[in-house]
């Protein structure tokens, strides 16, 4: 177990709904990064929030959005579901800001769009 | 571009043999190196990295190498258990911001 808490587990939903994932970080963890993990994509960076501010942003779709909280905890949410968004989203906390901070990954959401 | 290229694809090794996993990264000025094991449905796991700082770093049966020259590392695991069956992804930092992951590979140890 990392530390890292994610939920729901599992998430089904129809093409064109909204839905939001939630990431609770490690104890004194102030980073927080999502990834996407698709079969065809591998693991992809989608954003990193470090102490509630937007710090780097990867290959995240308009679509998408996330903020973290003041408790530190972060939401990633996404909008106009479409088939092609069905994958594993994963957030991950490091103690840093920059990326050379050890990740410690929460055990993923699984979103099915339908 | 920010680019990590990992091989093989996929590794079958007989139990008691060693596995080595290479990648290559784009950035010359990338200074950190994850490796992380992904079991089938569960989350990545860092079991090792290493900083550009360092040539060699080991941990019981696993090590990696870092040549900063020719902007390569490898991730070596020797005396391979049917525990060791996952899938294994490297990782580049780029801009010291962004970690960017290989594709992965997928080994297999056959008892």
């Amino acid at each position: 177990d990392s530390g890292v808490t994610q939920t729901p587990k599992h998430l089904i939903t129809a093409t064109g709904q909204r839905v939001t994932l939630r990431c609770s970080p490690r104890s004194g963890d102030l980073s927080v990064y999502w990834y996407q993990q698709s079969l065809d994509q591998g693991l992809q960076f989608l954003i990193q929030y470090y102490n509630g501010e937007e710090r780097a942003k990867g290959n995240i779709l308009e679509r998408f959005s996330a903020q973290q909280f003041p408790d530190l905890h972060s939401e990633l949410n996404l909008s106009s579901l479409e088939l092609g968004d069905s994958a594993l989203y994963f957030c991950a906390s490091s103690t840093g800001a920059g990326g050379v901070y050890e990740q410690y990954f929460g055990p993923g959401t699984r979103l099915t769009v339908t | 571009g920010e680019n990590v290229e990992q091989h093989p694809s996929t590794l079958s090794v007989q139990e008691g043999d060693s596995a080595v996993i290479k990648c290559t990264y784009s950035d010359s000025a990338s200074n950190y190196f994850p490796w992380y094991k992904q079991e089938l449905g569960k989350r990545p796991q860092l079991i090792i990295d290493i900083r550009s700082n360092v040539g060699e770093k080991k941990d019981q049966r696993i090590a990696v190498t870092l040549n900063k020259t020719a902007k390569h590392f490898s991730l070596h695991i020797t005396e391979t258990q049917p525990e060791d069956s996952a899938v294994y992804f490297c990782a580049a930092i780029f801009g010291n911001e962004k970690l960017t992951f290989g594709t992965g590979t997928r080994l297999t140890i056959i008892p």
